[in-house]
């Protein structure tokens, strides 16, 4: 069973048009993440939720809204996509706690044309 | 702010060569030290973590140990083998805002 799943795992769509992306985790976590990784793989976390609670949000546009509906999801919708959004975005969970590991999904890669 | 710094890749090495990654961390007060490797398509795996000072993580024969006088956490393995080939991440976990802060990664080849 796969801990943290991520849908879809590819994603091709053009400029201008509204996409989501899906996460669940399976592990009881309460926080959950969502990471950007650009095309020279460098990370940065977008946002974090805890108990569906949104407790951190980096400088991202507010084209990206994320929405846990519960604990165990926490999905990412993108308006208006740009070509600059093109990247592999993760999503990870953790329990809550300062040295808690986080666990990563498999990625969705998103290309905008 | 937190922030990691890592040695630009690629690091090429043949198969049973010695590896290190060197890792140093800019940060306020003692956060959790974190080695993540990425595999080819995939997602990242946590390889071995530090909580505190001169601890040592360990885990499939990689190794890093906590140093606070040198804000490293460099990565080492005795004998790497080309299944080692992936991307290495070191990390930080900010202790103020519940964060993992990432360094830029270094991309590994093995060649047999």
């Amino acid at each position: 069973d796969t801990a943290v799943s991520q849908t879809p795992k590819y994603l091709v769509t053009q400029m201008g048009n509204d996409k989501s992306i899906k996460c669940e985790q399976n592990l009881g976590h309460d926080t959950m993440y969502w990471y950007k990784q650009d095309s020279k793989k460098f990370l940065k976390i977008m946002f974090s939720y805890n108990n569906k609670e949104l407790i951190i949000n980096e400088t991202v546009p507010n084209r990206f809204s994320p929405k846990s509906p519960d604990k165990a999801h926490l999905n990412l919708h993108i308006n208006s996509l740009e070509l600059g959004d093109s990247a592999v975005y993760f999503c990870a969970s953790s329990l809550q706690g300062l040295q808690e590991t986080q666990y990563f999904g498999p990625g969705t890669r998103l290309l905008v044309l | 702010g937190n922030s990691v710094t890592q040695m630009e890749g690629p690091v090429t090495l043949s198969e049973e060569a010695f590896l290190t990654i060197n890792c140093t961390y800019t940060a306020t007060g003692y956060p959790s030290l974190f080695w993540y490797v990425q595999y080819p398509g995939e997602g990242l795996q946590l390889l071995l973590k530090a909580t505190k000072a001169d601890d040592k993580g360990s885990n499939k024969g990689f190794e890093a140990t906590y140093r606070k006088e040198t804000t490293s956490f460099h990565l080492e393995k005795g004998s790497v083998q080309v299944s080692d080939s992936a991307v290495y991440f070191c990390a930080l976990m900010d202790t103020g805002f519940q964060k993992l802060v990432f360094g830029t990664g270094t991309r590994l080849l093995v060649s047999p």
